[in-house]
């Protein structure tokens, strides 16, 4: 069975930083492209940032370029996401999705809340 | 950026009833749309992937069609199950987007 778990999410200040996890299980993870997608409370979908099966291609959303930064450990079947400067438009539940054709299978999600 | 326009922003069915939810890009994608399923406090589910292509386990009642700039997914004979918000999303070009979203709410 496909599993997608993130972690890492919770309560930040506005310019700080966390680092999201995705731990992947039941396939083989090195094998599959890999996205994050956001999604503010009430609001609808926010694609942000996709990374190929070997780690070698990288995209970001314009929203997030610069901030934050997508990287995958094949090894440890992991994705992750690393966010600086966090503002308060941030606010958002993290999904990873993996990637085949479309969306495929989303995780549960983690609630980042950016906030003083 | 290719914007998705969906319409209705919400619908409300009776049972048995025949849903049309319709998803507009601003510029031709092709057959690279796809459709999700989001039932309250749940993560997105594909439903449909390139316009029309089926998703094993996905009950047959939900079809998509269309091509270029106008699609349409299609829920025949609604369940109460089925109450949730539905997502068209493109994959022609990035960045990746989808449509506002499409709420169903069962009568």
């Amino acid at each position: 069975e496909v599993q997608l778990v993130e972690s890492g999410g919770g309560l930040v200040q506005p310019g700080g930083s966390l680092r999201l996890s995705c731990a992947a299980s039941g396939f083989t993870f090195s094998s599959y492209e890999m996205n994050w997608v956001r999604q503010a409370p009430g609001k609808g979908l926010e694609w942000v940032s996709y990374i190929s099966s070997s780690g070698s291609t990288i995209y970001y959303a314009d929203s997030v370029k610069g901030r934050f930064t997508i990287s995958r450990d094949n090894a440890k079947n992991s994705l992750y996401l690393q966010m600086n400067s966090l503002r308060a438009e941030d606010t958002a539940v993290y999904y990873c999705a993996r990637w085949l054709a479309a969306l495929d299978y989303w995780g549960q999600g983690t609630l980042v809340t950016v906030s003083s | 950026e290719i914007v998705l326009t969906q319409s209705p922003d919400f619908q409300s069915v009776t049972p048995k009833e025949k849903v049309t939810i319709t998803c507009r890009a601003s510029q031709s994608i092709g057959s690279s749309l796809h459709w999700y399923q989001q039932k309250p406090d749940q993560s997105p589910k594909l439903l449909i992937k390139y316009a029309s292509q089926s998703i094993s386990g996905v009950p047959s009642r939900f079809s998509g069609s269309g091509s270029g700039t106008d699609f349409t997914l299609t829920i025949n004979s609604l369940e109460a199950e089925d109450a949730a918000t539905y997502y068209c999303h493109q994959s022609s070009s990035l960045p990746l987007t989808f449509g506002g979203g499409t709420k169903v709410e069962i009568k």
